[in-house]
């Protein structure tokens, strides 16, 4: 079955961009049908979608965190990375990648988000 | 403050059912689908409903969704304390932010 794994550096310092890498197993990014997706879990709180690629390298962030964001693929590797600019200690979290699934639907949007990477703590500290 | 409202906890005893509620409105839950994940202590979550009320395969059926509305709902029947977790609802929103939407979670205690 598909796993994703994170990889990176788990300290940044303020006003630097963190990078993360997800390398996708059992599956290849390439195939279609999917967008591969970022999630970050500040320290004790909920779960907040930081946005997604296809494999066609087409990419939607959330809004809040577009002007900071950037989701690129490398098919060759069968990965895709996370970029986030200017961090602040608001940017401590543990950082997940995820598959989104998406439905055909009549109305309204069908999407969930399996599996998940087991993720990766990121401290923004100087 | 998270776009969809849940409970920050909820408690039952082992073999009891409980219900975890979600709430949003009509740009998120109310046009669209909603998933249900679980996060065990110190993990990711994982999914548990998706399209509002379909199990993966793997998830036991004690485990079911509902939506109406602009609210869904996660039931649990015959707890475990395996159970103990915390339950995050998920859809999208179609408002003019457009995104993925969670809720803050709610902590299941088994007592």
């Amino acid at each position: 079955q598909v796993q994703l794994q994170e990889s990176g550096p788990g300290l940044v310092k303020p006003s630097q961009t963190l990078s993360l890498t997800c390398t996708v197993s059992g599956g290849s990014i390439s195939s279609g049908g999917y967008y591969w997706s970022w999630i970050r879990q500040h320290p004790g709180k909920g779960l907040e979608w930081i946005g997604y690629i296809y494999y066609s390298g087409s990419t939607y962030y959330n809004p809040s965190l577009k002007s900071r964001v950037t989701i690129s693929v490398d098919t060759s590797k069968n990965q895709f990375s996370l970029k986030l600019s200017s961090v602040t200690a608001a940017d401590t979290a543990v950082y997940y990648c995820a598959r989104e699934d998406r439905g055909i639907a009549v109305a309204g949007v069908r999407g969930w988000f399996d599996p998940w990477g087991q993720g990766t703590l990121v401290t923004v500290s100087s | 403050q998270s776009v969809l409202t849940q409970p920050p906890s909820v408690s039952a005893a082992p073999g009891q059912k409980v219900t975890i509620s979600c709430s949003g409105s009509s740009s998120n839950i109310g046009n669209n689908y909603v998933s249900w994940y679980q996060q065990l202590p110190g993990t990711a979550p994982k999914l548990l409903i998706y399209d509002n009320n379909k199990r993966p395969s793997g998830i036991p059926d004690r485990f079911s969704g509902s939506k109406s509305g602009t609210s869904a709902t996660l039931g649990i029947t015959g707890l475990q304390t395996g159970d103990e977790a915390d339950y995050y609802c998920g859809t999208w929103d179609s408002s003019l932010s457009e995104s993925w939407v969670f809720g803050g979670g709610t902590k299941l205690t088994v007592l």
